[in-house]
């Protein structure tokens, strides 16, 4: 089967650091991304991994771990506006189409 | 500026009525999709579409039904079979369902509340 399991609320201070854990079992993995979704909005997105390790993109950082099926999303230097849900979302090769599925999404809170 | 537009953004819908929600994109791209996202689940794929007349169900098609007759656009029809249809809708387009990171770009969703 398939499942993408992540923590369904954190809660985090102003300008610290919080890290969003995403583990994941699954057939004919084929990526994983990371996307921030504001209430009512669309989601957008963050960040793609498909090999090991961490990419870093400004305060938002990802990582990856194929053969431990996990993944997290680090955002440093927290801003109220970073208040959202993070989704984890991975990419998986079925025959031929590759289909995304989506975790159940984190909802971050930052407080002052 | 390029993106998607979804509309309407509100919508009612009394039980045992069809109600079509349309997504429009000027982003050129070949795959387009519809999601539906409930509270505490991930988002749900209902129907794709990779290219011009052609489409495919998702894991949730049951009740919809879409078409591409245009490559820009991908409307999603919500029937009266649909048992649960009061949910948030959102539609995405990628370059194609192949290529890299194929990174999905959202349109602001369409709720749709059945009274």
């Amino acid at each position: 089967g398939q499942n993408i399991d992540q923590p369904t609320e954190m809660t985090a201070t102003e300008g610290a650091i919080v890290q969003i854990n995403c583990t994941y079992q699954t057939s004919g993995f084929n990526g994983l991304f990371w996307y921030q979704q504001h209430a009512g909005e669309a989601p957008t997105f963050l960040s793609y991994n498909v090999l090991d390790g961490l990419e870093e993109k400004g305060r938002f950082s990802s990582f990856l771990s194929r053969s431990k099926g996990y993944s997290y999303l680090l955002l440093k230097e927290l801003q109220m506006k970073d208040s959202a849900s993070y989704l984890c979302a991975v990419r998986r090769d079925s025959g031929g189409y590759n289909k995304l599925i989506f975790g159940a999404g984190t909802r971050l809170a930052v407080h002052p | 500026d390029g993106g998607i537009t979804q509309s309407p953004k509100y919508l009612f819908r009394k039980e045992g009525q069809n109600v079509t929600l349309s997504c429009e994109q000027n982003l050129n791209h070949d795959a387009m999709y519809w999601y539906r996202q409930d509270p505490g689940q991930g988002l749900r794929l209902i129907y794709y579409s990779q290219i011009v007349n052609d489409f495919q169900k998702g894991d949730i098609a049951e009740g919809y039904s879409v078409s591409r007759e245009k490559k820009e656009s991908f409307p999603l029809t919500v029937t009266s079979a649909q048992k649960n249809p009061t949910a948030f809708y959102l539609c995405a387009s990628s370059i194609d369902h192949r290529s890299g990171a194929n990174v999905l770009t959202f349109g602001a969703g369409s709720r749709l509340t059945v009274l």
